[in-house]
């Protein structure tokens, strides 16, 4: 089957802690981006990778990193310096020479911080 | 003015009754037009896709781009209560690469089908 798998479902975060939240795709898609849920915000872009080796930041980058060095995967590290990380993590990857680059997603991963 | 606004609801309906969702927007950019299905505490799941203006059925699912009122909407006929859900609409220009290139979303109707 082909897809996105994200895991965990559910991450428990202590204080001063950096947590890293993996995303996996298996559709051949050459572009990854990761989006932060909260209650009635919508989906804001954290950070988006067109290419391997490269991405970008989006609207809400800072307190997160991420990687990009094989085009299948695409982790997210919730860092210390993101004070509020409680949300609902979803992973999304398109194809662009598809067109539309219409994104797929994964099922999601939801922090919490202890 | 927000890029994309959509009515959060939450819409409660009838089974069976005609539901109508809406997202306005102001760019008159955009060309490619989404509608996302997202159950509660799952990821979203593409519903409809859409190029420039124009409608597109789907079984139960019409969506309807009018770019001059830059206005779209979905409709679902013959509404389950499996249809119960958040639906989110999204949107972007030609453009690849970028900032640009990226999808802009609305923030959700929240839709409830009582049995």
């Amino acid at each position: 089957d082909g897809g996105i798998t994200q895991s965990p479902k559910y991450l428990f975060r202590k204080e001063g802690q950096n947590v890293t939240l993996s995303c996996e795709q298996n559709l051949n898609h050459d572009a990854m981006y990761w989006y932060r849920q909260d209650p009635g915000q919508g989906l804001r872009l954290i950070y988006y990778s067109q290419i391997v080796n490269d991405f970008q930041k989006g609207d809400i980058a800072e307190g997160y990193s991420v990687s990009r060095e094989k085009k299948e995967s695409f982790p997210l590290t919730v860092t210390s310096a993101q004070k509020n990380p409680t949300a609902f993590y979803l992973c999304a990857s398109s194809n662009p020479r598809g067109g539309a680059e219409t994104q797929y997603f994964g099922p999601g991963t939801r922090l919490l911080v202890l | 003015q927000k890029e994309v606004e959509q009515d959060p609801g939450p819409l409660s309906v009838p089974e069976g009754a005609i539901v109508s969702l809406n997202c306005t927007y102001s760019n008159s950019a955009f060309q490619y037009f989404m509608w996302y299905r997202q159950y509660s505490r799952k990821g979203p799941e593409l519903l409809m896709y859409t190029y420039s203006s124009g409608n597109k059925e789907d079984g139960r699912f019409t969506a309807q781009v009018d770019k001059s009122s830059k206005y779209i909407s979905l409709f679902i006929r013959d509404s389950q209560p499996s249809d119960s859900a958040t639906y989110l609409c999204a949107m972007k220009g030609l453009n690849y690469g970028g900032s640009q290139g990226n999808l802009i979303f609305g923030k959700g109707t929240k839709l409830s089908v009582k049995p």
